[in-house]
């Protein structure tokens, strides 16, 4: 089954204490990306990977770090996590060409006290 | 950038239609979704449609597209319980992979 595949689903946890967010997809895609979403803003984009070694800022990226080393994954990592990042995040993938729709993971909800 | 807007809410009666507003502004803008999302759950693509389309329809749900006023709408005909969700209209740019979202519209069906 083609699937976008986020651990945790769920994480409280404390200021500072650094964290990851794995994200895993099966469809072999070259993009990949993750969005914050809140309440009032729709999803906003934090990084994206166009291929394995490459990867760029999106709108929101302060505070965040990512890494493609394999073309399946894609880890959000939070070095210093700060309340301000507590949110729910999804990943998403898809083929290279925009008009490939974007397949997202089910989400991850961070709450950093 | 891009900016996309959608109104927060929407109710209707169930059997009734629905219909979700977006306006994006970046008028080179070349696909344009609308995805789902249910309480709990990730996001999933309902439809989609080329900038070079007026109208997609499938099943219950109709796409109109204008691109004059970059107006994009989501008509849901005979709505049931089950498309209670939060609607997000997307936009992608000529060129780039990124999608500018919309900030999602509640859709309450009322029994």
């Amino acid at each position: 089954e083609a699937q976008v595949t986020q651990n945790p689903r769920y994480l409280i946890t404390v200021t500072g204490k650094k964290l990851t967010v794995t994200c895993s997809q099966n469809m072999n895609h070259e993009y990949m990306s993750w969005y914050r979403q809140d309440p009032g803003l729709g999803l906003r984009q934090i990084y994206y990977s166009m291929n394995v070694e490459v990867t760029d800022k999106g709108d929101v990226p302060e505070g965040y770090k990512v890494s493609r080393k394999e073309k399946r994954n894609f880890p959000l990592i939070l070095e210093s996590p700060s309340p301000n990042q507590t949110s729910l995040y999804f990943c998403a993938s898809s083929n290279r060409r925009g008009y490939q729709p974007q397949h997202f993971g089910d989400g991850t909800r961070l709450s950093i006290l | 950038g891009e900016d996309v807007e959608q109104s927060l809410f929407l109710s209707v009666r169930e059997g009734d239609s629905s219909v979700i507003n977006c306006t994006y502004t970046d008028s080179s803008s070349t696909y344009l979704y609308w995805y789902k999302q249910e309480p709990g759950a990730g996001l999933q693509l309902l439809t989609y449609i080329f900038s070079n389309m007026d109208m997609k329809q499938d099943q219950r749900l109709t796409v109109l597209l204008n691109k004059k006023d970059k107006h994009l709408s989501l008509r849901i005909a005979d709505t049931q319980t089950g498309d209670s969700a939060i609607y997000f209209c997307a936009v992608l740019q000529t060129g780039a992979n990124n999608l500018f979202f919309g900030t999602g519209t509640r859709l309450t069906v009322i029994p």
